[in-house]
């Protein structure tokens, strides 16, 4: 399974963007990265996910390098409710997901 | 869409009971569905696989005797911790996937053996 590497805590102020980075530079050809993030005590939110291309949803955009070494997610408009941790998980076919230590955000008003 | 239930959210109960836990995709047909558990301030660690009709694959280090996982249909997992003890104590979650489709996962079921 592909290790990542994110930063441990970030914050940043509410309406301004979020820009969550993750390195991961094992990952292989087929394994997608996925985004989800956990409010405290409940199950975590499944985000955004993308191969290679750039992706956008409702809720975020992902930035994935040429190389796929690394990727941004970014909260364009950040409320006091994207307060979360924020895990990047690199997935391939076993569809099993491998939760790192992820990035807690605070987002401050 | 791609709701997933858990229940109950919470349960207490006494040393040496067995407790089951259900988790429902309730919009979709899960091919596969997962049971995680989270100790506090630590992350989400993977217990098991279970896909519809077929013996769960537990990870390196989980007991399947001790952590039963029965998927019985395309919507329901269920997870009965037997002879549950103190240290058993734990945020238990489930996530389900239907083909193709990225996992999502239930609100959780937080545990306390007393």
């Amino acid at each position: 399974d592909a290790k990542t590497t994110q930063p441990t805590s970030m914050d940043c102020a509410e309406g301004r963007a979020a820009n969550l980075p993750c390195n991961h530079s094992t990952i292989s050809g087929n394994e997608y990265v996925y985004w989800y993030r956990q409010i405290h005590s409940q199950g975590p939110q499944y985000i955004i996910h993308g191969l290679k291309n750039n992706e956008t949803n409702e809720m975020a955009s992902l930035i994935i390098t040429e190389d796929r070494k690394s990727s941004t997610l970014i909260l364009p408009h950040a409320t006091l409710r994207d307060t979360a941790v924020y895990y990047c998980i690199p997935g391939g076919s076993s569809y099993k997901l491998i939760f790192g230590s992820g990035t807690r955000l605070l987002v401050r008003p | 869409g791609a709701v997933v239930s858990q229940h109950p959210s919470r349960v207490i109960c006494k040393s040496g009971t067995s407790v089951k836990i259900e988790c429902r995709s309730l919009d979709f047909q899960a091919t596969t569905m997962f049971w995680y558990r989270q100790f506090p301030k630590k992350s989400l660690m993977l217990m098991a696989t279970s896909n519809e009709g077929s013996k769960a694959t537990y990870e390196q280090g989980v007991e399947k005797d001790k952590f039963l996982i029965n998927h019985a249909s395309l919507t329901l997992s269920t997870l009965t911790v037997t002879s549950a003890h103190p240290e058993d104590s734990s945020f238990y979650i489930c996530s389900a996937r239907q083909s193709n489709q990225p996992q999502h996962f239930g609100d959780g079921t937080r545990l306390s053996i007393l």
